[in-house]
């Protein structure tokens, strides 16, 4: 199974910092990957697929980017509703694998 | 409107068997592929099982060989049947429509919990 590491588990940044959160593939998966948000006693909500194209109605402030190996979510002004943790997802191929998730705060 | 609703859930002993449903409202299950997602409690997310439009079916690790992922076109509903039960099965079991997909749904969720 391709494994999908993911840093940090957890970070803390003010109102307004840019943050960014990554993962790293233990195989090339293209840009089969997917980011999710996930609140507290809340389903998942995907914001980016395809790596780097943005779901509908989903913030400007969250970009995905890379290919192959590494990929990165970036928000680019934190702010207090982003409060959540984040997590990436690859369906390359099967079994489809999680990364184990970041926790962000906000100071 | 939109939506799917997971129920199923429930409290079972370790090495028994409960299976889990998911059924889709306004459209139609056996149009898209869909998929079984898990969080035990406290923990992250865990990809369990999808099912095409195809009826092509595909297994977490963890899980392949013990559940068992259908559907029932009539009454728009994907099933997880799970066996052999074990008490890291407990979990938050998510039914999710088209996963990485700008199509994306998911339901709220229903409670597995394994123990004696």
């Amino acid at each position: 199974a391709i494994q999908m590491t993911q840093s940090p588990s957890s970070l803390s940044a003010s109102v307004g910092d840019r943050v960014s959160i990554t993962c790293r593939a233990s195989q090339g998966i293209g840009n089969d990957l997917g980011w999710y948000q996930q609140k507290p006693g809340k389903a998942p909500k995907l914001l980016i697929y395809a790596a780097s194209t943005l779901q509908s109605g989903v913030s400007s402030r969250f970009n995905g980017s890379g290919s192959g190996t590494d990929f990165a979510l970036t928000i680019s002004s934190l702010q207090p509703e982003d409060v959540a943790a984040y997590y990436c997802l690859q369906d390359y191929n099967y079994p489809w694998t999680f990364g184990q998730g970041t926790k962000v705060e906000v100071k | 409107e939109v939506q799917l609703e997971e129920s199923g859930g429930g409290l079972v002993q370790p090495g028994g068997s409960l299976r889990l449903s998911c059924v889709g409202s306004g459209f139609t299950v056996n149009s898209n592929y869909m998929s079984w997602v898990r969080q035990a409690p406290g923990k992250g997310l865990e990809w369990v099982s999808v099912i095409y439009s195809s009826g092509s079916t595909y297994y977490g690790d963890s899980v392949k060989g013990r559940f068992t992922i259908s559907r029932d076109n009539s009454n728009n509903t994907v099933y997880l049947q799970m066996s052999f039960l074990r008490a890291e099965d407990t979990a938050v079991y998510y039914c999710a429509r088209k996963l990485n997909n700008y199509d994306d749904l998911w339901g709220q969720g229903t409670l597995l919990t394994v123990s004696s």
